[in-house]
């Protein structure tokens, strides 16, 4: 089975301070996505990549940057966190074919910023 | 843009009674989207329940069903006996297959809490 591991699993961290979160993907996968899941907004697509060196901007991608160094590591930074980035953050490889959109899924970060 | 709106909160189902999780999508692609249901479990990641990228037909995984239907614009989630294991997170979602990106566009979730 696809495995897709983020960490770290909680993060507490201070206004202004500098945030990143990891994911790690062993599928072999091309693309691989970040979203932020917030109560009364569903999870939204943040950045994305195709493949290493790779970013794209997603629907909500102020205030945060991607980087794809290798196909097997995406991570999404957060220069100055803000309390509004307080969030669960999750990451999701997938194929990326016209018509096999199965995402695989992290378990998440919590991130909380104070 | 793509859209997706869904039974709002949370829903509580007895168990063994019948359940219905409602989803409508909008899109402005000239493709007709893949849909698909994801599910939260406690503690875990999200992960397919199932999906379907054909107008008109049905998909089903876990004793869930779910019918693709481009009349209504509607993917909605029904099973016929749900047990308390299936007390999670189900999230409707649509994908473009015209954009040829592997994005997906979600709904807002539905918390399904089934009681003994």
């Amino acid at each position: 089975e696809a495995a897709v591991t983020q960490s770290p699993r909680n993060k507490v961290a201070v206004t202004g301070g500098k945030v990143t979160l990891s994911c790690n993907q062993t599928n072999n996968h091309n693309n691989m996505y970040w979203y932020r899941q917030d109560t009364g907004h569903g999870l939204r697509l943040i950045h994305y990549s195709y493949g290493a060196g790779s970013t794209e901007k997603g629907d909500i991608p102020d205030g945060y940057k991607a980087s794809r160094p290798s196909q097997e590591n995406f991570s999404l930074i957060l220069e100055l966190a803000t309390p509004s980035q307080t969030s669960v953050y999750f990451c999701a490889s997938g194929e990326g074919t016209i018509s096999n959109e199965r995402l695989f899924f992290g378990h998440g970060t919590k991130l909380s910023v104070l | 843009g793509d859209s997706v709106t869904q039974t709002e909160g949370q829903v509580t189902v007895s168990e063994s009674k019948s359940l219905i999780i409602n989803c409508t999508y909008s899109t402005t692609s000239i493709a007709y989207p893949n849909l698909f249901w994801y599910v939260r479990y406690p503690g875990e990641g999200l992960q397919l329940l199932l999906k379907v990228i054909t107008a008109g037909q049905k998909g089903s995984s876990r004793g869930f069903e779910a019918t693709y239907n481009k009349e209504t614009t509607s993917f909605h989630l029904q099973k016929a006996s749900v047990q308390e294991s299936d007390s999670a997170v189900y999230y409707c979602a649509l994908g473009d297959p015209g954009a040829n990106t592997g994005k997906l566009t979600f709904g807002h979730g539905t918390i399904l809490r089934v009681h003994p």
